[in-house]
C-alpha cells in the first residue's frame, strides 16, 4: 500500500468553478502535511501547509482529518492559472521528516 | 535569494552508460534530498543528507545508484550502469533544518531530465 494516495484525475473544470481534491495517507504517525503545486515540466512548489485546524489562503482551503487520515484541498473560483498538478505530501514517516508524495491530481481549468 | 541549482538540465545516454548529476542547495541549508520523478508519478525520495551525513537512503538502488555530499554543501548523484527504467526527472531539494515541517519548507531545483535509450 502506498504511503500517500490521491485520485490522479484529470479534473477538467470551467473557470469560476469550485473543485476539491482528496488524499489519504497510510501511516498514522505522519506529522506534517502539505499541498504542492507542479506545473508542466517544472519543479514542485509549496502551495500550502495543512494545519490540524484547517487553514485558508485566499481561494484555497486545506483540511486535515487525522482520525480518517485524510487531507483535502478546495479551490474556489478557479482561474486558468490554477491549471497544474496538485501533489499531496506527507512528512514525518520513518522519523526522518522527509517528504512522501502522492501521484498528483491534474487540474485543467477551461475558459 | 538564489534557489537550488542543478545541472545538467537534460541528459540522454545509452543503457549501461554512466551519468552524474550535480546539485547546489540554497546557501546555509543543512538538509539535501534527491528525488526521482517518473512521468505521471509523484517524486520518490532516493536519499536524504543532513550536512554531509546520510539520514535515509532506504529507497536508493545501491547496486547502481550512489550519492555523496562530501563537504556538506553541494552533492552529486551517480547512476552506473543506467537502465531504461531510470528515465525520469531527478530533483534535488534542500531545507534549512533537519527535515521539513509546517515551519520548514523544502525548496526544489528545476531537475535533470534523464532519458536512457
Amino acid at each position: 500500500r502506498k504511503e500517500v494516495e490521491q485520485d490522479p484525475g484529470p479534473f477538467n473544470v470551467p473557470e469560476g468553478a469550485t473543485v476539491a481534491f482528496n488524499c489519504t495517507y497510510s501511516n498514522s504517525a505522519s506529522q506534517s502535511f502539505f499541498w504542492y503545486r507542479q506545473d508542466c515540466r517544472k519543479e514542485p512548489k509549496l502551495l500550502m501547509s495543512v494545519y490540524s485546524s484547517g487553514n485558508e489562503d485566499g481561494r484555497f482551503t486545506a483540511q486535515l482529518n487525522r482520525a480518517s487520515q485524510y487531507i483535502s484541498l478546495l479551490i474556489r473560483d478557479s482561474k486558468l492559472s490554477d491549471s497544474a498538478t496538485y501533489l499531496c505530501v506527507v512528512s514525518g514517516l520513518m522519523g526522518a521528516n522527509n517528504l512522501f508524495f502522492g501521484t498528483g491530481t491534474r487540474l485543467t481549468v477551461i475558459p | 535569494e538564489a534557489g537550488v541549482a542543478q545541472s545538467p538540465r537534460y541528459k540522454i545516454i545509452e543503457k549501461r552508460q554512466s551519468v552524474a548529476f550535480w546539485c547546489n542547495p540554497i546557501s546555509g541549508h543543512a538538509t539535501l534530498y534527491w528525488y526521482q520523478q517518473i512521468l505521471g508519478q509523484g517524486p520518490k525520495l532516493l536519499i536524504q543528507f543532513q550536512n554531509n551525513g546520510v539520514v535515509d537512503d532506504s529507497q536508493l538502488p545501491k547496486d547502481r545508484f550512489s550519492a555523496e555530499r562530501l563537504k556538506g554543501v553541494d552533492s552529486t548523484l551517480k547512476i552506473q550502469p543506467a537502465k531504461l527504467e531510470d528515465s525520469a526527472v531527478y530533483l534535488c531539494a534542500s531545507s534549512a533544518r533537519q527535515g521539513v515541517s509546517v515551519n520548514t519548507e523544502a525548496f526544489f531545483g528545476q531537475g535533470t531530465r534523464l532519458t536512457v535509450v
